[in-house]
């Protein structure tokens, strides 16, 4: 069964450094997106991506991150500077566009600053 | 008021108890609801997607939405241990972004 795979699935950064975490959505689909778990709180939309633009973001994703779909296959998330409250759990999914399809999800990348 | 909201459990039921599990939203512009599934320290799993109010029934789940109550549910029939996880309902508007309820934990007791 087609899946979203995630790159690492955990992350220890020191607090200042870049970090870029990957993201292969389903082969098919269309419409890319980012959001982050905080231990312990809610799932948050971080940004939706399509047609190699950012169609929807929100105000968590301010200038230190960026996203970018380098190839026919992966997506990426890079946080410039890290702070140690972007420590959390950080997911991409995807889904196809046909029509208003549910999302996937991959199984996540923890990342921990320091 | 939160725009998502949902009771975090912990809910304990014994194996094979019906479960149910709701939530409350107050953005009457989410037509499309969902239903997800996450165990500790692993990514939202799709259970169930409806589209605007109604029933829809998968196996031993059903989801229900009642937008004029603006209340949506999950109902587990013959619950097992293995269904012990996070569930997180989780909607959307005519935009891309997902908002999400802060899930409830579920816990079935053998």
């Amino acid at each position: 069964e087609p899946e979203v795979t995630q790159t690492p699935s955990h992350q220890v950064t020191q607090m200042g450094q870049e970090v870029i975490l990957r993201c292969v959505p389903i082969s098919n689909h269309l419409y890319f997106y980012w959001y982050r778990q905080i231990l312990g709180q809610k799932v948050e939309f971080l940004v939706s991506f399509y047609n190699n633009e950012i169609s929807e973001k929100s105000e968590i994703f301010d200038d230190q991150f960026s996203v970018e779909r380098p190839d026919g296959s992966n997506f990426t998330l890079k946080i410039r500077s890290t702070k140690l409250e972007d420590s959390a759990m950080y997911f991409c999914a995807s889904r196809n566009g046909a029509g208003n399809t549910e999302a996937f999800f991959g199984q996540g990348t923890r990342l921990t600053v320091v | 008021q939160k725009e998502v909201e949902q009771d975090p459990g912990p809910l304990s039921v014994p194996e094979g108890a019906i479960v149910s599990l709701n939530c409350t939203y107050s953005n009457s512009a989410f037509q499309y609801f969902m239903w997800y599934r996450q165990y500790s320290r692993k990514g939202p799993e799709l259970l169930m997607y409806t589209y605007s109010s109604g029933n829809k029934e998968d196996g031993r789940f059903t989801a229900q939405v009642d937008k004029s109550s603006k209340y949506i549910s999950l109902f587990i029939r013959d619950s097992q241990p293995s269904d012990s996880a996070t569930y997180l309902c989780a909607m959307k508007g005519a935009g891309n972004m997902l908002t999400f309820g802060g899930g409830t934990r579920l816990m079935v007791k053998p």
